[in-house]
């Protein structure tokens, strides 16, 4: 069956230090995979887009890695604080123009 | 660029009673608009998909009866829960593509329905 995990539902760290959060699928050929932060009772908003044929993208404080024969991508924070605590979801997109399909979410706690 | 406005934010209403969501796509075309409907701690579902002047595709399982979407303009879809039931007390939220097509999506602020 087609799955799309987030490795943990919370995570907590503390600020300063670099947060991870992956995201595993299975049965899914994605053209690309998003991140995308949420906070509670709002909308998800974009973070970062990578390709299948990416192997990184850098963006600020943020670092996403595709590996479409681990079937796998990390998301990473560096120098986290506060401010980052949110839920942060990963985002299958099999073909531009056509829906996300979601995973549950990871919920990162940055305490200071 | 790329607002997504979605209204009303919350919404309260009887068992019974049809509510209705607006989706307007502010400083774009949204050339597609998604329904996603989540609930606590849970992944945002799709509900329906839509293109401007056709009708919505339905996920499985999703009553397009009961969730009756339509998008008359490029910049506006809306979504109406009829005779809806405590079980549809949810997180509705609206998203779009623009005509790049880069396969971000832009998505509202998201509707909180609760039915009493």
């Amino acid at each position: 069956s087609q799955k799309i995990e987030q490795n943990s539902e919370a995570l907590n760290i503390q600020e300063g230090k670099t947060a991870t959060l992956t995201c595993n699928y299975t049965n899914y050929s994605p053209a690309y995979l998003q991140w995308y932060r949420q906070d509670p009772g709002r909308g998800p908003v974009f973070l970062l887009l990578i390709r299948e044929n990416e192997k990184e993208k850098r963006k600020e404080r943020l670092k996403v890695t595709f590996d479409t024969t681990l079937k796998q991508s990390l998301f990473h924070i560096t120098a986290s604080q506060p401010a980052d605590s949110a839920t942060y979801l990963c985002a299958l997109g099999i073909q531009a123009g056509t829906a996300l399909i979601f995973g549950k979410g990871t919920t990162l706690s940055v305490s200071s | 660029g790329a607002v997504v406005s979605q209204h009303p934010s919350w919404v309260i209403c009887k068992s019974g009673t049809s509510v209705k969501i607006e989706c307007r796509s502010l400083d774009f075309q949204a050339t597609t608009m998604f329904w996603y409907r989540q609930f606590p701690k849970q992944s945002l579902m799709l509900m329906a998909t839509s293109n401007e002047g056709s009708k919505a595709t339905y996920e499985q399982g999703v009553e397009k009866d009961k969730f009756l979407i339509n998008h008359a303009s490029l910049t506006l879809s809306t979504l109406t829960v009829t005779s809806a039931h405590p079980e549809d007390s949810s997180f509705y939220i609206c998203s779009a593509t623009d005509r790049k097509n880069t396969g971000e999506l832009f998505f509202g602020e998201g509707s909180r329905l609760t039915v009493l």
